[in-house]
């Protein structure tokens, strides 16, 4: 069962900033927030993680909402390199060890 | 950072052999390590929990004697696809939690099998 939903696709001019939003209205107080991308035949690679702060580090930045049901993922000045699927992914650390689910995920296109 | 590595990165067999495709973590060590499989144009699905020193737990419809799983050490779990048919080829990959750090599953850079 999803447990996210996300657009399935999205354009965003080069330079200018990607806001990929999330929904999660079923969020649980232990649940975490991850987003990882997928560039074509590559492994996922991790972008950030947050409970119910914002977050950022050098690639993105992570904003919750005050309810926690959804978030957006802003990649502030998105470059060619940035084409990829994003998955948003709930995640319970009570859980520790088990894996995560992806589900369908938004393909961001940036374009010159 | 915390690598996780895939060998080998792509393979092409002939139908009704077996291949063997290595997961290892680079910098530490993984009691359980993540199989999944991906389909052209679709999400990735989980196949099965590599579990050090014991059986792995295989995703519902996923065939336990055809895709083994042997996770031998803390560094190293492999995935054996026996007598392999097209509808097998696939990009494969695995990942890992690192132990003692908050929260991130590393991902290897995949392995693209083709079955002729």
């Amino acid at each position: 069962d999803a447990k996210t939903t996300q657009p399935t696709s999205m354009d965003c001019a080069e330079g200018r900033a990607a806001n990929l939003p999330c929904n999660h209205s079923t969020i649980s107080g232990n649940e975490y927030v991850y987003w990882y991308r997928q560039i074509h035949s590559q492994g996922p690679q991790y972008i950030i993680h947050g409970l119910k702060n914002n977050e950022t580090n050098e690639m993105a930045s992570l904003i919750i909402t005050e309810d926690r049901k959804s978030s957006t993922l802003i990649l502030p000045h998105a470059t060619l390199r940035d084409t990829a699927v994003y998955y948003c992914i709930v995640r319970d650390l009570n859980q520790a060890g088990t894996a995560l689910i992806f589900g369908k995920g938004t393909t961001l296109s940036v374009s010159s | 950072g915390a690598v996780v590595s895939q060998h080998p990165s792509w393979v092409i067999c002939k139908s009704g052999t077996s291949v063997k495709i290595e997961c290892r973590s680079l910098d530490f060590q993984a009691t359980t390590m993540f199989w999944y499989r991906q389909f052209p144009k679709q999400s990735l699905m989980l196949m099965a929990t590599s579990n050090e020193g014991s059986k792995a737990t295989y995703e519902q419809g996923v065939e336990k004697d055809k895709f083994l799983i042997n996770h031998a050490s803390l560094t190293l779990s492999t995935l054996t696809v026996t007598s392999a048919h097209p509808e097998d080829s696939s990009f494969y990959i695995c990942s890992a939690w690192t132990s003692g750090r908050s929260g991130e599953l590393f991902f290897g850079e995949g392995s693209r099998l083709t079955v002729l």
